[in-house]
């Protein structure tokens, strides 16, 4: 099993859509989480950490679930430049190490 | 701060070649990392480094070496360039704190190996 999963989309939504991203990871010892955003040809940049109690920041939504071991990331509202890939990025307690998933490719169209 | 820069945007090599990627930051980061992209396969980590003077592997290490001689810098050597490292290379950089642990990543390098 890899250690961090994401179903690759590509998701294709309307404006103004609501759309969930979901992230899988299998190391138990994993202490911190990240949603990275990737615009096409460029970096990642982070979006946002997730915290175990959830966290919003405007239109976005992260939820963590360390009893499944489960990740997810809530967009309302979608925007056309929201278009991006959305990458679920983990760390492992006693680690200095970021582990990425492949990343979810959103396509907001008008 | 121009944040993480690399040097350079793009080559192209032919295999046995080598080569050296460069990384700079001026965000005073402690950890640096090189990581390399491939479509399909996501971002993995060849080497990184806790600061000044040291380095150690990463998931893909093998055909790469790296050398950080100053905090600034970590540059990712390719000592015969073989076409399977044709890809996108990342810099990126953070200090590694409880609260403050972002990777800022540098623009990338794409690297065609023919």
């Amino acid at each position: 099993r890899k250690e961090v999963e994401q179903d690759p989309g590509p998701f294709n939504v309307p404006e103004g859509a609501t759309v969930a991203f979901n992230c899988t990871y299998s190391n138990s010892a994993s202490q911190s989480f990240f949603w990275y955003r990737q615009d096409c040809r460029k970096e990642p940049k982070l979006l946002m950490s997730v915290y175990s109690s959830g966290n919003e920041d405007g239109r976005f939504t992260a939820q963590l679930n360390r009893a499944s071991q489960y990740i997810s990331l809530l967009i309302r509202d979608s925007k056309l430049s929201d278009s991006a890939t959305y990458l679920c990025v983990v760390n492992r307690a006693g680690s200095y190490q970021l582990t990425f998933g492949k990343g979810t490719k959103l396509s907001v169209i008008p | 701060n121009a944040g993480v820069t690399q040097t350079p945007k793009f080559r192209v090599l032919k295999t046995g070649q080598s080569m050296t990627l460069l990384c700079a930051q001026d965000m005073n980061h402690e950890y640096m990392y090189w990581y390399r992209q491939d479509p399909g396969m996501g971002l993995r980590l060849i080497h990184y480094s806790v600061g000044e003077g040291t380095t150690a592997k990463g998931e893909v290490p093998d055909g790469y070496n790296v050398s950080r001689l100053k905090k600034q810098n970590f540059l990712l050597g390719l000592e015969s360039a073989a076409p399977s490292q044709t890809s996108v290379y990342f810099c990126a950089s953070t200090h590694w704190r409880l609260d403050e642990n972002e990777q800022f990543f540098g623009p990338g390098t794409r690297l065609t190996v023919l």
